[in-house]
């Protein structure tokens, strides 16, 4: 989990309210990654960035948003048009030179929506 | 498209027998191959990565895997595992060729039981 942080490990909200997930890294990553995590599903790929102020969908981006203002940051947020937001979310960044590269995972956010 | 299989949702293996959790691939050029570990609540821990060359490739925690281009598989193994071990374990895959955005495809998972 070291060089990543994600606020808070624990999130509660009502249902029809947005919520903001916090992602900082400090490993100097230009890539940062938001996954989504239910069980016996694996991961599922919410949104990416490769570099400042530019970011892609991925495979499940409806109803959730991004921003990527900042190298270090890379924040999430659930909007009310998600239909089912309860959910372990993941956060993960890494470089973007040489041929491989893993990426670092922060400990995750778990928003629970009732 | 890339894709990663993990064939198993559970293995349960004896503290100190040796320990394979598996994992098929596809992508369309060659493979970057990477096993993580996810203990409960945690986020995903690097275990272990294929690029190329050796296909036995040793990771953190006595760990090493298996690449096999002929059977598309990159096989988790451990010669005498322990209680500790026990957790989720996660294969990607990223495929060599196209963007340098290092987007990795993920298996399901397997849930490692070591039993003392």
């Amino acid at each position: 989990d070291g060089g990543i942080t994600q606020s808070p490990k624990y999130l509660f909200r009502k249902e029809g309210q947005n919520v903001t997930l916090s992602c900082e890294q400090n490993l100097n990553h230009d890539a940062m990654y938001w996954y989504r995590q239910d069980p016996g599903q694996g991961l599922r790929l919410i949104y990416y960035s490769q570099i400042v102020n530019d970011f892609q969908k991925g495979d499940i981006a409806e109803g959730y948003s991004v921003s990527r203002e900042k190298k270090e940051s890379f924040p999430l947020t659930v909007t009310s048009a998600q239909k089912n937001p309860t959910a372990f979310y993941l956060c993960a960044s890494s470089g973007t030179s040489g041929r491989a590269y893993e990426q670092y995972f922060g400990p995750g956010t778990r928003l629970t929506v009732t | 498209a890339q894709s990663v299989a993990q064939p198993e949702d559970q293995v349960n293996v004896a503290e100190g027998n040796p320990l394979t959790v598996k994992c098929t691939y596809s992508v369309s050029g060659n493979p970057y191959l990477f096993w993580y570990v996810q203990y409960p609540n945690r986020g995903l821990q690097f275990l272990l990565k294929y690029i190329t060359g050796d296909n036995l490739v040793k990771g953190s925690y006595g760990f090493e895997a298996e690449f096999n281009k002929s059977q598309t598989s990159f096989h988790l193994k451990k010669p005498s595992a322990l209680v500790s071990d026990s957790a989720l374990y996660f294969c990607a895959v990223r495929d060599s060729r196209g963007s340098t955005l290092g987007r990795l495809y993920f298996g399901r998972g397997t849930q490692l039981t070591v039993w003392p």
